[in-house]
Formats: C-alpha cells, sequence, structure tokens
C-alpha cells in the first residue's frame, strides 16, 4: 500500500536559515502529494500541494518539487522565521489507493529561534 | 466562514463511559473522515464516508463507530472507550473530484483514565 516517509525531527533552526524537510513516498501511480503545517494547538492546514511529475507547490515562501524519479517531495525555504515554528506533515492520496484518503509521514517538528 | 468544527475541543472520561465527538462542516462537502494522531505515528484514519448513509473503516477503526444521518455532521462513537484511545482527533472533509483538498477541523483532546 501507500507510504509516506519524512525526516524525523525535531530540527532547530536560528531565524533566516534554510529549512529543508525530507520526503519520500512509495506509491503505485501517480499521487496527488501535500503537506500539511500544524502550529501549536490548531488543526492542520494545506500548505502546498502538487498533483503530477515536476509540479512545484509554493505557498508562503515554502516549495517544493513532485519528483517521480527519486519519489520524493522535499519541503524547502530559504529563510525562515519564529512564526513558521510548527508541525510540517508530508502527505499523498491516490497512488493507487484512494483518492480521497490521505496518508501521513509521521510529522517534523520544527523550532525557529530568534 | 468556510469552516469544520468539533466538540468538544477537549474530554477527560474514564474507561467504560460513552462518548461522541461531534463534526460538523459548512461547505456542502460529500466526503468526511476521522484520524487519530498520535505522536511518532502522524495522523492515522478511523473511518470516512463518501456521502450520506455511506460510511466505511480506516485503517484503524477498532472501538469506535461512526453515522452520517446528514451532510454536514458525522460524529464519531467511542461505545466503551479504553485508556489506549487516548489521542488527539480530527475531522476532515472536502469536496468532490474537483477539489483535492482537505480541510480539517480544531481537534478534539481525548483522555481515558
Amino acid at each position: 500500500g501507500n507510504s509516506v516517509t519524512q525526516m524525523e525531527g525535531p530540527v532547530t533552526l536560528s531565524e533566516e536559515a534554510f529549512l529543508t524537510i525530507n520526503c519520500t513516498y512509495t506509491a503505485t501511480g501517480y499521487p496527488s502529494l501535500f503537506w500539511y503545517v500544524q502550529y501549536p494547538g490548531e488543526g492542520l492546514q494545506l500548505l502546498l500541494k502538487a498533483t503530477k511529475a515536476d509540479d512545484k507547490g509554493s505557498n508562503k515562501g515554502f516549495e517544493a518539487t513532485y519528483r517521480k524519479e527519486t519519489t520524493s517531495f522535499h519541503l524547502e525555504k530559504g529563510s525562515v522565521q519564529v512564526s513558521d515554528s510548527a508541525v510540517y506533515f508530508c502527505a499523498l492520496s491516490g497512488g493507487g489507493g484512494s483518492n480521497y484518503k490521505l496518508t501521513f509521514g509521521k510529522g517534523t517538528l520544527l523550532t525557529v529561534n530568534p | 466562514e468556510a469552516q469544520v468544527t468539533q466538540n468538544p475541543r477537549y474530554l477527560i472520561t474514564v474507561t467504560g463511559k460513552k462518548l461522541t465527538v461531534t463534526c460538523s462542516q459548512n461547505m456542502n462537502h460529500e466526503y468526511m473522515s476521522w484520524y487519530r494522531q498520535d505522536p511518532g505515528l502522524g495522523l492515522r484514519q478511523i473511518y470516512y464516508s463518501m456521502n450520506v448513509e455511506v460510511t466505511d473503516k480506516g485503517d484503524v477503526p477498532e472501538g469506535y463507530k461512526v453515522s452520517r444521518k446528514e451532510k454536514r455532521n458525522f460524529p464519531l462513537i467511542l461505545e466503551s472507550p479504553s485508556p489506549n484511545q487516548t489521542s488527539l482527533y480530527f475531522c476532515a472533509s472536502r469536496g468532490g473530484q474537483g477539489s483535492n483538498e482537505q480541510f480539517f477541523g480544531p481537534g478534539t483532546r481525548l483522555t481515558v483514565l
């Protein structure tokens, strides 16, 4: 079945540092890929998504590119802020499984210090 | 405002005492689902519903029930809660084939003593 493996944290960075959170997936076919963010005490919010190979999703300075050849969807940001401190989840849907069900990675806690 | 609401947000209960966590969405979405979030395990799907009166098991359905009598509501029922159901629960909804974004509720933190 489908699965998602993401870099386990916690990740601690200083403000304005470069961020990479690795995510790889296993699926048949062509899944849709997502990054969700969970701020402290809140639910999950969609951060960005990509639905086909070589698509780049972007939002709030974050980017991720759908790489079919490496089955990856790494999250990057060039300059993190304290307000980016949150838990980040990589997820997929489709790809041999249901188009509705999300399969999540375990989450990566990011802490950004001033 | 488009949203998914859950109640209660926090609940402490004892083993065996039946409880219901409500979930409601105002986006006329057909698909709704429940997830639980546990440290080191990420989110795992409990149950889902493709439409009114259509429900099915997710990956971890044991000990839970759901119902979908109306399109907007999708309550999660724990008939006899146990300590291993202590977790953070999220309800989610999404529209039809044209959109693959899921909208999540704010979560319900449940503790079973």
